[in-house]
């Protein structure tokens, strides 16, 4: 089975610092990883993933995230918040190979960043 | 616009009613997805359709019922819902090969009276 902990219901920070999101998974195998955003009344945004190679992913809007195989964990940082920034975030998980297609989802964590 | 099209984005319906939710893409995507997003609460999926496959969530109650055409469109079939079902209702679709980004729609707010 695979599963996916945002242990942080809500992250507040300050405009201009820098964020982290927080994310750690469990799965069979190598894992494809994956970070999305959802700003209000939209649907769930595509930001980045990891699948194999370099740890430091980079994606949309200037984030980015580090694989860290060992503490099997995936989070997503941004060197500078902006308040436009402000949204929920999800992180979600599957096995690249063998077992199911099918994303496993966390519960996500809401960023708020404040002028 | 995404590429996931789904509508109606606002529904309001009573108990008694029968309504369907539509969801479409032209992204040329195999896969198709039904997620409950209500308040306070994870990311549920309800159904997926891809290629002949149907994957069901088995806590999804019989009241709600999805269909599936063809590869482009996706239905989610409403009757007798209970005011509990009250919540944002996403559509997404995907490959089913490789890292599969989903791609989600707007999603449809459903209020049930």
């Amino acid at each position: 089975a695979q599963s996916v902990a945002q242990p942080e219901d809500q992250v507040n920070v300050a405009e201009g610092n820098p964020l982290t999101v927080k994310c750690t998974y469990s799965v069979s195998g190598n894992p494809y990883l994956f970070w999305y955003v959802q700003y209000p009344n939209r649907g769930l945004q595509f930001l980045l993933k990891y699948i194999t190679g370099d740890n430091l992913v980079k994606g949309s809007y200037g984030f980015e995230a580090e694989f860290n195989k060992s503490q099997t964990s995936f989070h997503l940082k941004k060197p500078s918040a902006l308040v436009s920034d402000s949204a929920l975030y999800f992180c979600a998980v599957r096995a690249s190979s063998g077992g199911s297609y099918i994303p496993t989802f966390g519960r996500g964590t809401s960023l708020i960043v404040h002028p | 616009e995404t590429g996931v099209t789904q509508t109606p984005r606002h529904l309001v319906m009573g108990m008694t009613n029968k309504k369907s939710l539509k969801c479409e893409q032209h992204l040329g995507h195999n896969a198709m997805y039904w997620y409950k997003q209500s308040a306070k609460k994870p990311l549920e999926l309800m159904f997926v359709y891809s290629l002949e496959e149907r994957v069901e969530n088995n806590s999804v109650p019989s009241r709600f019922s999805p269909e599936c055409p063809n590869s482009s469109h996706l239905f989610l079939h409403l009757h007798t819902l209970q005011p509990e079902d009250s919540a944002l209702y996403l559509c997404a679709s995907s490959q089913v090969s490789g890292a599969n980004v989903l791609t989600f729609g707007a999603g449809s707010r459903l209020t049930v009276l």
